[in-house]
């Protein structure tokens, strides 16, 4: 079956640090992947999304490439800034086999600190 | 703004009770769904519909009704609310192929005591 896997959180950054959330999936077609965004008090919003193997999706300074080859779409930033405090959600779409469900993540939460 | 919404934004039920959870989307999207998100779980879907008329279940159905009468409403019933069912839960809408991404509520902050 379909299922994703992230990092544990929380997770706590200086401002301008690095940030890497790790992202693994399954799934028993040819998904599509997704990260999303969810900021206090808010629904998730779409940040960033690669629909094959080897396309990287990029949004707001943010990175995610699609590795079929380690199952994996974890997400990058080179600098994070203290706005960027927020929970991030990988999730999959496979189309094919299962529609427009999506599986997601548990959600990793980021705190950026001055 | 278009969007998806959802009412209320907050509510408190007592164990036994029923209710109704709004979901509207000015989109004309196809597929709508429902999930509820809680602590170290995730998002877990449970119920959506693929047009109006037609609705199916998703992992974690039971407690929970839906009909889909418009393109535009899902509405989710709780027939009779539990201790359990205490959670947020969002409605989300996308159209078409789920490559393009669903485009989320606000939520509703259900407490069930």
């Amino acid at each position: 079956g379909n299922s994703v896997t992230q990092m544990e959180g929380p997770v706590t950054l200086s401002e301008e640090a690095f940030l890497t959330i790790n992202c693994t999936y399954t799934a028993t077609g040819y998904p599509s992947l997704f990260w999303y965004v969810q900021y206090p008090g808010e629904g998730l919003q779409l940040l960033l999304k690669a629909t094959k193997a080897d396309d990287k999706g990029s949004n707001k300074g943010f990175e995610a490439t699609y590795r079929k080859e380690t199952t994996s779409f974890h997400l990058e930033k080179g600098s994070v800034q203290v706005s960027d405090s927020a929970v991030y959600f990988c999730a999959l779409s496979d189309l094919p086999n299962t529609g427009n469900q999506f599986y997601f993540g548990t959600g990793t939460s980021l705190t950026v600190i001055p | 703004n278009a969007g998806v919404t959802q009412t209320p934004k907050f509510q408190v039920l007592k164990t036994g009770q029923s209710m109704t959870l709004q979901c509207a989307q000015d989109m004309n999207h196809e597929y709508m769904s429902w999930y509820r998100q809680d602590p170290g779980m995730g998002l877990r879907l449970i119920h959506y519909s693929v047009g109006a008329g037609i609705t199916d279940q998703g992992e974690v159905p039971n407690g929970y009704n839906v009909s889909r009468s418009t393109t535009e409403d899902f509405p989710l019933r709780l027939l009779s609310a539990a201790p359990s069912q205490t959670s947020v839960y969002f409605c989300a809408s996308s159209y078409g192929a789920g490559a393009l991404g669903y485009t989320f509520g606000s939520g509703t902050r259900l407490t069930v005591v």
